[in-house]
């Protein structure tokens, strides 16, 4: 399957900082690109969906000016996080979509644990 | 997308088929099944996806009743590294759109 990358893998910051999560794919055009957040024991819960070029599409209930997305290539889109404070510490994930192949499956990153002391 | 039913938790003992069930009673003519699973702290990873037939993988097997309305990802011989969390997801076959995880089955392998 296609590689997707997330980096850092971990990131600790202090409260009222604001964080940036790259997520890149990287033998594979990304047309679109889903963050998810999952909090422990949960299941992934999708922030928003960003296509290539274009603004992002949150879900509701994630505020946009505190999760800012840019997917400013086919294969790069960032995640920040702004003004961060504890109750943003999650696990969070991105994944890929793109016409690699018919299945149309999703691939995911490896995630990233964001502690907001 | 269609809702989907799995069960909370399950054993298998390592070596033997992992049999995971999923019902998708209310799925559509054009919604396919895919399943992912997650291990511990990382991101999910694709097995298998189908759409009416039987699938098979080099990771697993994917069986889907006639009627579409509930299927079972098989894992042939299960191994430790299989413990995972494990979704099955309902979806159309629309490029862009996302996956709707949810609580999915969390199958421990036992040595």
């Amino acid at each position: 399957g296609a590689v997707v990358s997330q980096h850092p893998s971990r990131v600790i910051c202090k409260s009222g900082t604001s964080v940036k999560i790259e997520c890149r794919s990287l033998d594979f055009q990304a047309t679109t690109m889903f963050w998810y957040r999952q909090f422990p024991k949960q299941s992934l819960m999708l922030m928003a969906t960003s296509n290539e070029g274009s603004k992002a599409t949150y879900e509701q209930g994630v505020e946009k000016d505190k999760f800012l997305i840019n997917h400013a290539s086919l294969t790069l889109s960032t995640l920040t996080v702004t003004s961060a404070h504890p109750e943003d510490s999650s696990f969070y994930i991105c994944s890929a979509s793109g016409r690699k192949n018919l299945a149309n499956e999703q691939f995911f990153g490896p995630g990233t644990r964001l502690t907001v002391l | 997308d269609a809702k989907t039913t799995q069960p909370p938790s399950m054993d298998c003992a390592e070596g033997r088929a992992a049999n995971l069930p999923c019902n998708h009673s209310t799925i559509s003519g054009n919604e396919y099944v895919y399943w992912y699973r997650q291990i511990h702290s990382q991101g999910p990873q694709y097995i298998i996806h189908g759409l009416k037939n039987n699938e098979t993988n080099e990771m697993a097997s994917l069986i889907i009743t006639e009627d579409r309305k509930s299927s079972t990802l098989i894992l042939p011989h299960a191994t430790l590294r299989d413990t995972a969390v494990y979704y099955c997801i309902v979806r159309g076959f629309n490029y862009g759109q996302n996956f709707v995880f949810g609580p999915g089955t969390r199958l421990s392998v036992l040595p």
